[in-house]
């Protein structure tokens, strides 16, 4: 089964226009991180924000916000005032913690996102 | 500047050619990391390391091997023995193995001809 699934082959926006970028996720481990990040055409991956399962309030970055629902296993991107330069692929990923309790830091990717920016 | 450095950014190869791919990082971070990513895919975990002189195959690592004999060092050896070695690689690091996002380098784009 696929840890992290993100439905969205490919998204267009209007410059200036808000964009949710969907991520779903599954794990059976009660202490996990979910991240997102950009990879523009360069190929660099470009944090954007982090989750934390017991994180009680949404995480928040500027113009980025990750719209978290626990019970769901959602943690959906969203992007407001889109600008041209957020077109690029957008990656959702998660940590896990190991059975022993140590997560060894690694990160599970989804297939990730195109979003594309309309002028 | 701080960051991850991954050479050469482009590399052609014959098929049986084995090729090792560079990555040197001075974030003085504990735990590195190598993904492998193919056209339109996400990023499949080859190999990790935690500390110097200790590594842990990840979910794609036949085919491939890593040394850590230095903190700042991750080098990857792509073995004539991976049956699909044309990919994007990216080299990544981490403060230490539990916790802080990823920092990735700019990759280096392998061709097998």
């Amino acid at each position: 089964a696929q840890k992290i699934t993100q439905t969205q082959p490919g998204m267009f926006v209007q410059e200036k226009e808000a964009v949710t970028l969907d991520c779903t996720y599954d794990t059976s481990d009660p202490s996990y991180g979910l991240f997102w990040y950009k990879q523009p055409s360069s190929g660099e991956m470009i944090f954007l924000i982090y989750q934390g399962s017991y994180d009680q309030q949404n995480a928040t970055e500027g113009r980025y916000s990750l719209n978290f629902q626990k019970a769901r296993k959602s943690a959906n991107l969203v992007i407001s005032a889109s600008q041209l330069g957020d077109s690029a692929m957008y990656f959702c990923a998660m940590r896990e913690t190991e059975a022993g309790g140590t997560s060894y830091g690694k990160l599970t990717f989804g297939q990730g996102t195109i979003l594309t920016v309309h002028p | 500047d701080g960051g991850i450095t991954q050479s050469p950014k482009y590399l052609f190869r014959k098929e049986g050619q084995n090729v090792t791919l560079s990555c040197e990082q001075n974030l003085n971070h504990d735990a590195m990391y190598w993904y492998r990513q193919d056209p339109g895919q996400g990023l499949r975990l080859i190999y990790y390391s935690q500390i110097v002189n200790d590594f842990q195959k990840g979910d794609i690592a036949e085919g491939y091997s890593v040394s850590r004999e230095k903190k700042e060092s991750f080098p990857l050896t792509v073995t004539s023995a991976q049956k699909n070695p044309t990919a994007f690689y990216l080299c990544a690091s981490s403060m230490n193995s539990w916790g802080g996002e990823l920092f990735f380098g700019e990759g280096s784009r392998l061709t097998v001809l």
